[in-house]
């Protein structure tokens, strides 16, 4: 039971490319997240989805997409890096709608040179 | 706008005192708190939580109290031990909203 998984754990990007984060769990969550940590700013949400196939923005969506076409899985894309995108991005996952609590990934560290 | 504060960057507590952090937010829709802890280079991992028709929850060595009122709550760690130093991020939620609100974080030291 490996829980929610992410790759890569790191990344080094040039300003431009694009790349995709993929989040895995087998833990049947409905709810996925993706987050990003960035010194002074606490979690902020990116995207999120409330179930396979649905998709909805959080409070930075900007710069990103996301896709959930099975349940066990959620990307995030970056279409075309910039160097604020450099962070640590997390993904995390709940059981339902009656539950609030939510269980993380290990993060993946990205720099945008 | 910063709807859940955590006004102190960082706090250093020696082992086996008493270690206080503390979380303020303005939404008064809020009605379920969690407190996350962080290791580097791990993800947050679930603390412990309290629901807005609570004043105290407890787990342990850890005990949270959430004042209404005053929009506040904290996190008591007792007796604090080493493995306690570590990042801890407050969250809020409104029911049906499905989303977690996060702090900024404090990093806690406990120190020997």
């Amino acid at each position: 039971n490996a829980g929610v998984t992410q790759t890569p754990k790191f990344r080094v990007l040039k300003t431009g490319q694009s790349m995709t984060l993929l989040c895995a769990q087998d833990m049947n969550h409905e709810y996925m997240y993706w987050y990003r940590q960035d010194p002074g700013m606490g979690l902020r949400l990116i995207h999120y989805s409330v179930g396979e196939g649905t998709t909805a923005k959080g409070e930075v969506p900007d710069g990103y997409n996301v896709s959930r076409l099975k349940k066990q899985n959620f990307l995030l894309g970056l279409e075309s890096a910039a160097p604020s995108q450099t962070s640590v991005y997390f993904c995390a996952g709940k059981a339902g709608l009656f539950t609030d609590t939510q269980y993380f990934g290990p993060g993946t560290r990205l720099t945008v040179l | 706008d910063q709807q859940v504060k955590q006004n102190s960057p960082s706090l250093s507590v020696q082992e086996g005192r008493i270690s206080i952090l503390n979380c303020d937010y303005t939404n008064s829709m809020f009605d379920y708190f969690l407190w996350y802890k962080k290791y580097p280079a791990e993800g947050p991992t679930f603390l412990i939580s309290i629901s807005s028709i609570k004043d105290k929850n407890e787990d342990g060595r850890f005990t949270v109290f959430l004042n209404k009122s005053a929009k506040h709550l904290s996190l008591h760690i007792v007796p604090s031990q080493p493995g306690d130093s570590a990042v801890y991020f407050c969250a809020a939620s409104v029911t049906g909203a499905q989303k977690l609100v996060f702090g900024q974080g404090t990093r806690l030291t406990i120190n020997p």
